[in-house]
């Protein structure tokens, strides 16, 4: 069974500062990997798709990779700021009968202090 | 822009109640989905729908019910609420593939 892991459960950092979110999944056969942002009482907004034959995705100051062999991403995010406080969660899509299931890490809740 | 719009974004609804929440999509795609999100357990499946009048349980599908009688529309339906089900319910689709998935912006139930 499929499960999806993201360390560390939250983060805080000052505003500036480049970091990185990681996700660690437990069996490699995936068909992509979606990083999405999470701001309190929302919904759920896509950041980067990374499909499973692709090493990195980048979309301004954020930057997505997946080494499927480790059953491993990480999300980048450069000089962070105080907007980017929020939660991130990673997902990664199995085939299921006829379409594909989303399996969800718990998300690294992130706060940028200005 | 493409959508998945949740018809509302906060709902108060009373011990057995029936319950029904829309979710409309403009994107033409084939897969819908609903989860629930709780503090502690993450996204959990409910049900899907890969096609119209299509359906599959979830994780989780105990006391919900779906419909789907249009492409651009799924709706989850619980029969008779239960203080359990409070919760935010969170719709998303995606095309048949390798897309991505697109969410709507939630609907948080609070039944009393």
């Amino acid at each position: 069974k499929q499960e999806v892991t993201q360390i560390p459960a939250a983060l805080s950092v000052p505003e500036g500062e480049n970091l990185v979110l990681n996700c660690s999944f437990t069996d490699s056969a995936i068909y992509n990997l979606q990083w999405f942002r999470q701001d309190p009482g929302k919904g759920l907004t896509s950041l980067l798709l990374i499909q499973s034959s692709q090493r990195e995705q980048t979309s301004g100051r954020l930057n997505a990779s997946l080494d499927k062999s480790s059953g491993r991403s990480t999300l980048y995010i450069a000089a962070s700021q105080p907007g980017d406080s929020a939660t991130y969660l990673c997902a990664v899509r199995q085939w299921t009968g006829n379409t594909g299931k989303l399996i969800f890490g718990q998300g690294t809740t992130l706060q940028v202090k200005p | 822009d493409v959508k998945v719009t949740q018809s509302s974004r906060y709902l108060v609804k009373r011990t057995g109640e029936k319950v029904f929440l829309e979710c409309v999509q403009d994107m033409d795609h084939e897969n819908m989905f609903w989860y629930r999100q709780d503090p502690g357990l993450g996204l959990r499946l409910i049900y899907f729908s890969y096609d119209v009048k299509m359906k599959e349980k979830g994780d989780i599908p105990e006391g919900y019910s779906v419909s789907r009688e249009k492409k651009e529309r799924f709706s989850l339906i619980l029969e008779s609420a239960s203080t359990n089900q409070t919760s935010m319910y969170l719709c998303a689709s995606n095309e048949a593939g390798i897309d991505g998935y697109t969410f709507g912006s939630g609907t948080r139930l609070t039944v009393v």
